[in-house]
């Protein structure tokens, strides 16, 4: 059973197009986040969603929208993809309150041509 | 906000060698400090965490140590194998919503 997953696992798409990833986990989390990391393999947070609502938003451009339906899921969609946007787009959740594991999706290796 | 930094980039052993790297942290209001490994191509993955009520925990191999007057903590790990080889990225956390921020990482080459 895979804990977090996320879709799809490659994506390469125009410059100027729009796109969707995809976020499930099972684990009953209630905290669900998106990560970005660069070529450098720097980790950085992009959003953070604690039972549906936006706890964290760090500066990410307004093209990038995330939407959760619901506790288990954390969606992420691009509008007008840019070059600078290519990177591997990590999901992740933990349990809400201090001291807990994030646990990490495959990542969606996103690639602008 | 917070701000972790994170050394050496990368770190180069021979199999059994002990390895250390290093992080600092900007916000004593930082309470949780998880150390996570990633492989080439895969997610990164817990190995070890320590909170800020402890100074040091031990597991197998590894060890992690936290100075939280001088707000840094480090990752040991002894008798390493070429299977350790990986990305290290140690992180910090605070407050109710587990707020990640991660270092840059270190690249760790262990030779056979």
């Amino acid at each position: 059973d895979t804990a977090v997953s996320q879709t799809p696992k490659y994506l390469v798409t125009q410059m100027g197009n729009d796109k969707s990833i995809k976020c499930e986990q099972n684990l009953g989390h209630d905290t669900m986040y998106w990560y970005k990391q660069d070529s450098k393999k720097f980790l950085k947070i992009m959003f953070s969603y604690n039972n549906k609502e936006l706890i964290i938003n760090e500066t990410v451009p307004n093209r990038f929208s995330p939407k959760s339906p619901d506790k288990a899921h954390l969606n992420l969609h691009i509008n007008s993809l840019e070059l600078g946007d290519s990177a591997v787009y990590f999901c992740a959740s933990s349990q809400g309150g201090r001291g807990t594991e994030a646990f990490f999706g495959q990542g969606t290796r996103l690639t602008v041509v | 906000g917070e701000n972790v930094e994170q050394h050496p980039s990368t770190l180069s052993v021979q199999e059994g060698d002990s390895a250390v790297i290093k992080c600092t942290y900007s916000d004593s209001a930082s309470n949780y400090f998880p150390w996570y490994k990633q492989e080439l191509g895969k997610r990164p993955q817990l190995i070890i965490d320590i909170r800020s009520n402890v100074g040091e925990k031990k597991d197998q191999r590894i060890a992690v140590t936290l100075n939280k007057t001088a707000k840094h903590f480090s990752l040991h790990i002894t008798e390493t194998q070429p299977e350790d080889s990986a990305v290290y990225f140690c992180a910090a956390s605070q407050g109710n919503f587990n707020k990640f921020y991660f270092g840059s990482g270190t690249k760790l080459n262990v030779k056979p």
